[in-house]
């Protein structure tokens, strides 16, 4: 069964400037999730979506951050403009779930930013 | 709100040692999970256990013991005769029960324990 893929691995913008980030999660699984991990930090929840709903995104700083997820499969995660503070590593994740019962997640390996 | 807390940054040990993590959990809610995943360098979380707030069981699997004490709200994780291999960081998580039919919930991280082991 293949994983949750994730792209770009590796990105260095410059601050102000814009990225996007790619998921494909594991096929049938109707939760993804957004989150990110500084340097040094547990992961923190951005975004959750349930099929292309958004469930969760309180910790989402939408005045740069944007998500979507068309047709409820793939995803992508927006910055613009980037800051300094937005260095991190955004990971993807997906679960099953039936009535309320949450599978474990299923991480990316991540999509690492750097902002210069 | 729910929060989880893992007191230990790092801890180094010599390869054969036993070592454990400590995680302490905060939560209103009754009904809950509790999770381990384990981080290599390679940046990748890999799920380990999951526990419900209904089974104090605790739980072995291989070198890995788990340790659930509802008393003092812990799962502290324990590995038995550690290898070089299991050096990694290693997150405790807590889950509290999807709100609304349908929906899973979102996972709570602690800041993780970075764990060293050495010939």
């Amino acid at each position: 069964e293949a994983g949750v893929a994730q792209s770009p691995r590796y990105k260095i913008i410059e601050k102000r400037q814009s990225v996007a980030f790619w998921c494909n999660p594991i096929s049938g699984h109707a939760t993804l999730y957004w989150y990110q991990q500084i340097l040094g930090q547990g992961p923190k929840l951005l975004i959750q979506f349930q099929n292309n709903g958004v469930v969760d995104d309180s910790q989402l700083p939408k005045d740069r951050f944007s998500a979507e997820r068309l047709k409820g499969v793939d995803s992508t995660l927006k910055i613009q403009p980037a800051k300094l503070e937005d260095s991190a590593v955004y990971l993807c994740a997906s679960s099953w779930n039936r009535g309320g019962y949450t599978g474990e997640l299923f991480f990316g390996e991540g999509s690492r930013l750097t902002v210069l | 709100a729910q929060k989880v807390t893992q007191a230990q940054t790092e801890i180094s040990v010599v390869e054969k040692e036993d070592v454990t993590l400590d995680c302490v959990y905060e939560t209103r809610d009754t009904t809950y999970y509790l999770f381990w995943y384990k981080q290599p360098p390679s940046g990748e979380l890999v799920f380990l256990i999951r526990r419900n707030s209904f089974d104090e069981q605790n739980e072995i699997s291989g070198r890995y013991s788990w340790n659930f004490q509802k008393s003092t709200s812990s799962f502290n994780f324990t590995i038995t005769a550690s290898q070089v291999v299991d050096s990694a960081v290693y997150f405790c998580a807590l889950s509290e029960a999807g709100k609304k039919t349908g929906t899973a919930s979102k996972l709570t991280f602690g800041t993780g324990t970075r764990l060293q082991v050495t010939l």
